[in-house]
């Protein structure tokens, strides 16, 4: 039962334009999302996160939105750089019994130059 | 000077043997984890231990044994390994455990396990 979902595997995005890149999830008792990058031979490192209680959280060029009543987080990265070709998986904290982390497939993003 | 790290990086091995993969961290956290990446590049949690006690075992196989000597080290062994065990293993690090103000995870690179 996949709880955190990355719906489309890859996106394409000219270099200078906005990158957005979605992801849903079930369980509407998670508290916590964070978007984590990762390239290749190597493993995820932390990006952004945001807590349920906000609806934004903005970090330089990324900014991630969180719409609870439609159990919905994208990340917007703007404007986009061929350093940022990586693939991006959305997570979510659970908060039944010990804490953690729930990932989604990830979604791969190539930005062009 | 690699905050995580993990040996080997690459395994390929035979149905039936018995393997180690390391993992070590450099960065002074109290929590570990290992995390297990399939075919379907879906991400999920094994284990995971704070100060050398195990806080997290999801529903693995009783052939999975993790192993951590100290804080800065854990360890996944793997016995009579069967060909579903081909995965990307990932180990990670963080400060405190999830839902911890410091709770950011740190990953290592990864093993590539391949069970022929």
């Amino acid at each position: 039962d996949q709880q955190v979902k990355q719906n489309s595997p890859s996106l394409s995005v000219q270099e200078g334009r906005i990158s957005i890149l979605n992801c849903d999830y079930t369980n509407s008792m998670f508290d916590y999302f964070l978007w984590y990058k990762k390239y290749p031979a190597e493993g995820p490192t932390f990006l952004i996160s945001i807590s349920s209680i906000k609806d934004k959280n903005e970090d330089g060029r990324f900014t991630v939105f969180l719409n609870k009543s439609a159990k919905h987080l994208s990340l917007h990265i703007v404007p986009s750089q061929p350093g940022d070709s990586a693939v991006y998986f959305c997570a979510a904290r659970t908060t039944s019994g010990t804490y953690k982390y729930i990932f989604g497939t990830g979604t791969r993003l190539k930005v062009l130059a | 000077d690699t905050a995580v790290s993990q040996t080997p990086k690459y395994l390929v091995t035979q149905m039936g043997n018995d393997k180690s993969i390391k993992c070590e961290q450099n960065l002074g956290h109290d929590t570990m984890y290992w995390y297990k990446q399939d075919s379907k590049k879906f991400l999920k949690i094994m284990f995971s231990y704070n100060n050398k006690e195990l806080i997290i075992n999801e529903t693995v196989p009783n052939r999975f044994s993790p192993k951590s000597p100290d804080k800065a080290h854990l360890n996944l062994h793997i016995n009579s390994l069967e060909l579903g065990d081909s995965a990307v293993y990932f180990c990670a690090s963080s400060q405190d455990v999830a839902g911890g103000p410091r709770e950011t995870q740190y990953f290592g690179p990864g093993t590539r396990l391949l069970v022929l």
